[in-house]
């Protein structure tokens, strides 16, 4: 039973780029969110996907999006990349019907130069 | 506003020493829940425990045990007879009932334990 999977590893981008990373959730599991987690910090909560539709967003500028797939895969998407973008991107899945726990994946190094 | 403090930055213990790692949270609603997290240095986020704020019950799992105190708004967790293995980062964390997969960190307890 595969866990959380996301892509790529690691990402090297430049100021002002564009940037998308991946996410598959656990098997089973339907709701899908992105945390944002800086160097030598928590995780922060960037925002949450279920049904195809963003449910809940954290503290974050319009630059990051997403997007849920029918499959319950997601994207997250961040426009004009500045320096401040560069950390750990996280992906975590859960099952709403029962709230049990998230399920958090190995995460994308995002560098931003 | 939900807010998570873990006062100890990083700590090293010995093998075989008892390690508590604290954790004072701030929240506003009546219904909540806790957690702990580890986060060895593979990135992947590992579940350890989840507690509702109507069970005060301390719990046990093996070497791990927990302590939540209302009273006090703290969740601190304690490791008996640590190993090496026991070496990451630990995140306390707190969510809403309505917004569970909101969950709001702590800024994490690095724990190295020294053979």
């Amino acid at each position: 039973d595969a866990g959380v999977t996301q892509s790529p590893t690691h990402l090297i981008k430049t100021r002002g780029q564009q940037v998308t990373l991946r996410c598959s959730p656990k098997s089973g599991h339907d709701t899908v969110s992105w945390y944002q987690q800086a160097l030598g910090q928590g995780p922060q909560f960037i925002f949450q996907y279920y049904e195809e539709e963003e449910r809940q967003r954290g503290n974050f500028p319009d630059r990051f999006s997403g997007h849920q797939f029918p499959n319950y895969s997601s994207e997250l998407n961040v426009n004009a990349l500045l320096l401040g973008d560069s950390a750990l991107y996280l992906c975590a899945s859960s099952l709403r019907a029962t709230n049990e726990k998230l399920f958090f994946g190995s995460g994308t190094q995002l560098s931003v130069l | 506003a939900q807010k998570v403090t873990q006062a100890q930055t990083e700590i090293s213990v010995v093998e075989k020493e008892d390690v508590t790692l604290d954790c004072v949270y701030e929240t506003r609603d009546t219904t909540y829940y806790l957690f702990w997290y580890k986060q060895p240095p593979s990135g992947e986020l590992v579940f350890l425990i989840r507690r509702n704020s109507f069970d005060e019950q301390n719990e046990i799992s093996g070497r791990y045990s927990w302590n939540f105190q209302k009273s006090t708004s703290s969740f601190n967790f304690t490791i008996t007879a640590s190993q090496v293995v026991d070496s990451a980062v630990y995140f306390c964390a707190l969510s809403e009932d309505t917004s569970y997969d909101k969950v709001i960190f702590g800024p994490g307890t690095s724990l190295s334990v020294i053979p």
